[in-house]
Parts: structure tokens; C-alpha cells; sequence
């Protein structure tokens, strides 16, 4: 299916736990992108990255690793979770060149116990 | 430090009447300015946007105004109609660079029969 596309739509881990959230986009855009949703503070972006292998912080890394070896896939991991890391996230992608709209997948919904 | 602001958490407005809501922005280099609308349990979805160049851009019932030297941007929904009713976020970019946009918190929309 084209589009971008996440998963697990939801997910429960224990504190301390390594997770890893998936994100593969069909459209070959070069930028991705990280968000977490949070009541009061919108859409904070935690790291995007400009192409494959090219990643770099946004407002709120700390905890989260990034990788993207392929242009399509741009996983996000929470190395040991913890209760604050508790939030729905969103990945995003768009296309290079000026006025472009950002696509976003449908969100994770993730909850550390 | 928060670059683009939505101060109304929650606006409420009759079917049929005209809704507005605002954002305010801080960063003087943003200059691609984008308007998301979100639905529980979705991702956001592009709605309109609009670059520095211009001061209004239009599309349906949607308008998107912007006053640089303010440095605020208003969404206008005209009519306002039930199906309208979702959190609507601010977006703000710089068309060069890094591409990444920066959100505001959102303000959620009642659209009361």
C-alpha cells in the first residue's frame, strides 16, 4: 500500500525495556521525521533525518536512537523506557523543494508500565 | 522555548458561523507556514498552508491569513460545519534548510449543531 505507515499501532512495555517503533514511507521522500504527541505541548519533535544515514536531533532526543539505512524505513528506539517516554507518536516524511506538505502515519500509541 | 504558539487550547462555534483560530510564531526565519487537522486515534492530515510571499491563501472554505510583521498566521473556516470539529494544528518551516516543522499545541475545535 503506498503511503507511510506504522506500527505496532499500539504498544505496552515495563520500565527499562528496549522498544523500537517502525515507520516505512512508499514514496522514496528524503526527510523523516520523529514527533511525540503530548497534552499541552502538541507536536514535539524528538529526530528527523535528510536521507538515508543522515539523522540529527530535534527538540526532545534524549532517550530515543535513530537509525536509517534505507530511505524507506526510519525506526525509532527507546533504548530503556521510561514512564515519561508514556505518549502517542507520530512518524512523518516529505519530499525535498520548496512549500512541501509533511505526511504522517497513523501513530503509535505507546504506554511504559 | 516555544517557536509557534496556539494560546486557545479549545474554541467552541455554532454550525454554519465562521471559526478562527490563531497562531503566533517567534522564529523570524520561519517562512512556510502549514495548517494540520487531527482526529482521535489518526495522524494529522495537511489541510493548507501558505508561504511568506504571500498574505492569504484560499482553498474552499478554508483561508489561511498571514501578518509577518505580527508574526501571526489565522486559519478561517467558512462555513463552519460538524465534521470540522478535530484539534488543528499550526505548523511554521524554513523552506531552506532542514525542512523539519515545528508545531504548536494545538487548539481543539467543537462545531455545536
Amino acid at each position: 500500500d503506498a503511503g507511510i505507515t506504522q506500527s505496532p499501532r499500539y504498544k505496552i512495555t515495563e520500565t527499562g525495556r528496549q522498544v523500537t517503533l517502525m515507520c516505512h514511507q512508499t514514496w522514496s521522500h528524503s526527510y523523516m521525521f520523529w514527533y511525540r504527541q503530548d497534552l499541552g505541548h502538541g507536536l514535539r519533535l524528538i529526530y528527523y533525518s535528510a536521507a538515508a544515514d543522515i539523522t540529527d536531533k530535534g527538540e526532545v532526543p534524549d532517550g530515543y536512537v535513530v537509525s536509517r539505512s534505507k530511505t524507506e524505513n526510519f525506526p525509532l528506539t527507546l533504548e530503556s523506557a521510561t514512564r515519561s517516554q508514556t505518549s502517542v507518536y507520530f512518524c512523518a516524511s516529505r519530499s525535498t523543494g520548496a512549500s512541501t506538505e509533511a505526511f504522517f502515519g497513523q501513530g503509535t500509541r505507546l504506554t511504559v508500565v | 522555548d516555544q517557536q509557534v504558539k496556539q494560546n486557545s487550547p479549545s474554541l467552541s462555534v455554532q454550525e454554519g458561523r465562521i471559526s478562527i483560530l490563531n497562531c503566533d510564531y517567534t522564529n523570524s526565519m520561519f517562512d512556510y507556514f502549514l495548517w494540520y487537522k487531527k482526529y482521535p486515534a489518526e495522524g494529522p492530515t495537511f489541510l493548507i498552508s501558505i508561504s511568506s510571499i504571500k498574505d492569504k491563501n484560499e482553498d474552499g472554505r478554508f483561508t489561511v491569513f498571514l501578518n509577518k510583521s505580527a508574526k501571526h498566521l489565522s486559519l478561517h473556516i467558512v462555513p463552519s460545519q460538524p465534521g470540522d470539529s478535530a484539534v488543528y494544528f499550526c505548523a511554521a518551516s524554513e523552506i531552506q534548510g532542514a525542512q523539519k516543522l515545528v508545531f504548536g499545541q494545538g487548539t481543539r475545535l467543537t462545531i455545536n449543531p
